[in-house]
């Protein structure tokens, strides 16, 4: 099986930066997915990491560490818009399906 | 547009009374799934559907059926709600690549109410 922790609940200022954190234990793995879902809505992709290393993509950037079990997000230039669940999802080798962890909701201030 | 459709988007219903989500995609996805979000349990699946007449259970397929009878429709269906069937639920969808799936295509979730 898989195991896959996240913080339940964060707080930033707007303009501030924020990192959300995601450890997993899994047999096996294929990639780790980001995705924003604000409440009521369908979550959206993020990014999608495979291998080690900071993928970034605006004020959005994802790190991946595979030895270690862990990746965050961090979120730049934070907006009021950006408050929302953050989930974080595992492809792990025996199954084609992602995992999601149980999410992270952000709570950005004025 | 590339999207992911299901209806309703929103239903009360009473204990025992059949019911049926659809859920539709036009982006040609083999992978199909469904998921229900409850407060601090976050997304469960319950069924999911590698192609076409090959579905499996997911995490919480208990009062639940799919059937995958064509590759861009995936229907939930409760034959016999029960209000442990509340919940908001999402289809998603997603292309086949490598070892796993590509990123999911969410629906707009489903927010089922079972008195």
């Amino acid at each position: 099986g898989q195991n896959i922790d996240q913080p339940t609940e964060m707080t930033a200022t707007e303009g501030a930066i924020v990192q959300i954190n995601c450890t997993y234990q899994t047999s096996g793995f294929n990639g780790l997915f980001w995705y924003q879902q604000h409440a009521g809505e369908a979550p959206t992709f993020l990014s999608y990491n495979v291998l080690d290393g900071l993928e970034e993509k605006g004020r959005f950037s994802s790190f991946l560490s595979r030895s270690k079990g862990y990746s965050y997000l961090l979120l730049k230039e934070l907006q009021m818009k950006d408050s929302a669940s953050y989930l974080c999802a595992v492809l792990s080798g025996g199954s084609y399906i992602p995992t999601f962890g149980r999410g992270t909701s952000l709570i950005v201030h004025p | 547009e590339a999207q992911v459709t299901q209806n309703p988007r929103y239903l009360i219903t009473v204990t025992g009374k059949k019911l049926t989500v659809t859920c539709s995609q036009n982006m040609n996805h083999e992978y199909m799934s469904w998921y229900r979000q409850d407060p601090g349990l976050g997304l469960r699946q319950i069924y999911y559907s590698m192609n076409v007449e090959a579905t499996d259970k997911g995490d919480v397929p208990e009062g639940y059926k799919v059937s995958r009878k064509e590759k861009r429709n995936f229907p939930l269906i409760l034959e016999s709600p029960s209000p442990n069937q509340t919940s908001l639920y999402f289809c998603a969808s997603s292309l086949l690549q490598g070892l796993g799936t590509g990123e999911l295509f969410f629906g707009e979730g489903s927010r089922l109410t079972v008195l």
